[in-house]
């Protein structure tokens, strides 16, 4: 079990370029949760999913944004059309389903829009 | 938008002194946990504490809960140099939604 992890760490892109980010969750955790997270800011929920099934998205996740978990393992996040404000940290988390689980969190993506 | 809210936003010790953080809450929670992270870096889980419990201890770390105040305290005793992090606490509903604060940034000067 080598823990969370995501790709790329670092991401530079120009306004109106569409970007995609991977997450790889620990192997036996069926929930996988995506945040953002600005400087001097706690995490931002954006969406998770149970298995393959998207069980629910933040109104902050706007019609650019776009989350897969295709055969319930790892996990994309696709933002179209990137915007400056879209600039932030994007973390992934995994955890056990049921209760009283604490979340395994990726390194992170931080994403600079130009 | 957050749910929990820390107190203080920062906060400055020196190495040995204990450190004390505080986070309040809106709603019901089934538990709340304490993460830490460090600049740049993901979060890591720290401690839990259920809904129905009042305190746990972890090595250097005591959390309380209150859930009439819907507030919860971090104590770290006997800080050293490498806690200096930021904290947050994190409430999650019964629907198993995470909440994140808005964080407590710690320093301790050796």
């Amino acid at each position: 079990d080598t823990g969370v992890s995501q790709d790329p760490r670092h991401k530079i892109t120009k306004r109106g370029q569409n970007v995609t980010f991977r997450c790889d969750p620990i192997s036996e955790h069926n929930r996988l949760y995506w945040y953002r997270q600005t400087l001097g800011q706690g995490p931002e929920f954006l969406t998770y999913f149970q298995n393959e099934a998207q069980l629910e998205k933040s109104r902050l996740l706007s019609d650019r944004f776009s989350a897969e978990r295709p055969k319930g393992s790892f996990s994309t996040l696709e933002i179209q059309r990137t915007e400056q404000g879209d600039s932030a940290m994007y973390l992934c988390a995994s955890t056990r389903t049921g209760t009283d689980y604490e979340q395994y969190f990726g390194p992170g993506t931080r994403l600079t829009v130009t | 938008s957050q749910q929990g809210e820390e107190d203080p936003q920062a906060l400055s010790i020196q190495e040995g002194e204990n450190a004390t953080m505080n986070c309040s809450y809106k709603t019901s929670i089934n538990n709340l946990q304490w993460y830490r992270q460090n600049s740049g870096r993901g979060l890591v889980h720290l401690i839990l504490i259920r809904s129905n419990e009042r305190e746990k201890h972890s090595g250097r770390l005591r959390v309380t809960l209150d859930t009439s105040k819907k507030s919860s305290s971090l104590l770290i005793t006997a800080s050293r140099a490498a806690d200096t992090a930021s904290y947050f606490c994190a409430t999650v509903d019964t629907g198993n939604q995470f909440y994140f604060g808005t964080g407590t940034s710690l320093t301790v000067i050796p």
